[in-house]
């Protein structure tokens, strides 16, 4: 079956310094990835996603790196703010039923 | 957040009493999902559906069922609630290949 991993489960950074998430998977097969957003007492919330025939994908102060040989994506958030206080997941779908697996998350606290 | 509802919001209950949960759409889509959330296992797939009265397992089923009579409607129930059972629920739909949440639903059993 699919595993997805993190390999760190809390991340503390200053506010304006850039933060880095980090996600290991490993099938191979997979060809989509997705990196979620959850705020306490909240439902995740979709961030960026990346296909597998791109290497890096860049959103508005975050870029998603995706390296197919070790199976792993990173999640990269410039001048982390306050508000980026949060649990980070990255999840990938199975291949059947719309179904994903996610990673156990990632506590990212921003100090001010 | 794709017009996504739960209710209730927060329940405390007794082991051994019946709970359901609702979810409700307001966009018709087909896939709706229900995942648990405990601290470190993140979300875990416990029942899903792909239209009116179609639905199947997902990782963690034992426990619990679900119906779907209309396509907005979404029913997750513990028969029996265990302490084991306490979690923090979440329904999601689907949208081409992005996962879309509800609030979430704190359950307590006692």
């Amino acid at each position: 079956g699919e595993s997805v991993g993190l390999h760190l489960p809390t991340l503390s950074v200053q506010e304006g310094d850039n933060s880095i998430i980090n996600c290991a998977y490993s099938n191979s097969a997979s060809d989509y990835f997705i990196w979620y957003k959850q705020e306490s007492g909240k439902g995740p919330q979709f961030i960026i996603d990346i296909r597998s025939n791109m290497d890096k994908r860049q959103g508005q102060r975050v870029t998603v790196l995706l390296n197919k040989t070790v199976k792993h994506l990173s999640l990269q958030i410039a001048a982390t703010q306050p508000g980026d206080s949060a649990v980070y997941f990255c999840a990938v779908p199975l291949n059947t039923g719309n179904q994903f697996y996610f990673g156990t998350g990632t506590s990212l606290t921003v100090i001010p | 957040d794709a017009g996504i509802t739960q209710s209730p919001r927060h329940k405390v209950t007794e082991t051994g009493t019946p709970v359901t949960l609702r979810c409700h759409q307001t966009e018709n889509h087909r896939y709706m999902y229900w995942y648990r959330q405990d601290p470190g296992h993140g979300l875990r797939l416990i029942h899903y559906s792909y239209g009116v009265k179609d639905t199947d397992k997902g990782e963690v089923s034992d426990g619990y069922s679900v119906s779907r009579s209309k396509t907005e409607d979404f029913l997750l129930t513990l028969e029996s609630a265990t302490s084991s059972q306490t979690s923090v629920y979440f329904c999601a739909i689907s949208l081409g290949n992005e996962q879309f949440f509800g609030p979430g639903t704190r359950l307590t059993v006692l």
